[in-house]
């Protein structure tokens, strides 16, 4: 089965500016999640999705960061305005639902660099 | 607060030699754990999960992972090490719902295995 997809794997941009990330998750999977990996740290949620309605954003710096699953399948991340310490890994990862006793699958990531 | 930690910033050992990757957790209740490992520029891949029953799980790429819960931790170990499992390896647990009433996964900082040939 084909895994999650992330697209771009690489992104340099500069403060102030915008970027946006697409995941396409597992075929079926009703979950997803964006996670942020800064350099030396373990993966950090930003907001979990069950289909398309959001079950947990409470991580999300909504000041600048929005994410959308309109349809309940793909879904973007966006960052407006980018900051330096936005450089990071933004890490896409879907389950086939989001209970206790499932585990994720992730997607390569992307790399964002913020200059 | 409930949270998982790993002790270890980095484990260096033999080829050949058993290894073990630390973890620890503290939450309330029953806690249920997992481990990914990451290599370089590839996203996390899941290896095993301690849900309920044996305290030996068994999982990928011959890896096992021990749960006590008198210590409160959920060791990753294999029995022989390979060069090739150098990577960095991530403890995670599921956390009781948060206020949106959702099962957060979440991970401790990671470890970075080392295998000497």
């Amino acid at each position: 089965e084909a895994g999650v997809a992330q697209s771009p794997r690489y992104k340099i941009i500069e403060k102030r500016q915008s970027v946006a990330f697409w995941c396409n998750p597992i075929s079926g999977h009703a979950t997803l999640y964006w996670y942020q990996q800064i350099l030396g740290q373990g993966p950090k949620l930003l907001i979990q999705f069950q289909n398309n309605g959001v079950v947990d954003d409470s991580q999300l710096p909504k000041d600048r960061f929005s994410a959308e699953r309109l349809k309940g399948v793909d879904s973007t991340l966006k960052i407006q305005p980018a900051k330096l310490e936005d450089s990071a890994v933004y890490l896409c990862a879907s389950s086939w639902r989001g209970a206790v006793n499932t585990e994720a699958f992730f997607g390569q990531g992307t790399r964002l660099t913020v200059v | 607060a409930q949270s998982v930690a790993q002790p270890e910033d980095q484990v260096n050992v033999a080829e050949g030699n058993p290894l073990t990757v630390k973890c620890t957790y503290s939450v309330s209740g029953n806690p249920y754990l997992f481990w990914y490992v990451q290599y370089p520029n590839r996203g996390l891949q899941f290896l095993l999960k301690y849900i309920t029953g044996d305290n030996l799980v068994k999982g990928s790429y011959g890896f096992e992972a021990e749960f006590n819960k008198s210590q409160t931790s959920f060791h990753l170990k294999k029995p022989s090490a390979l060069v090739s499992d150098s990577a960095l390896y991530f403890c995670a647990v599921r956390l009781y719902p948060s206020g949106a009433g959702s099962y957060q996964l979440t991970f401790g900082k990671g470890t970075k295995l080392s295998v000497i040939p």
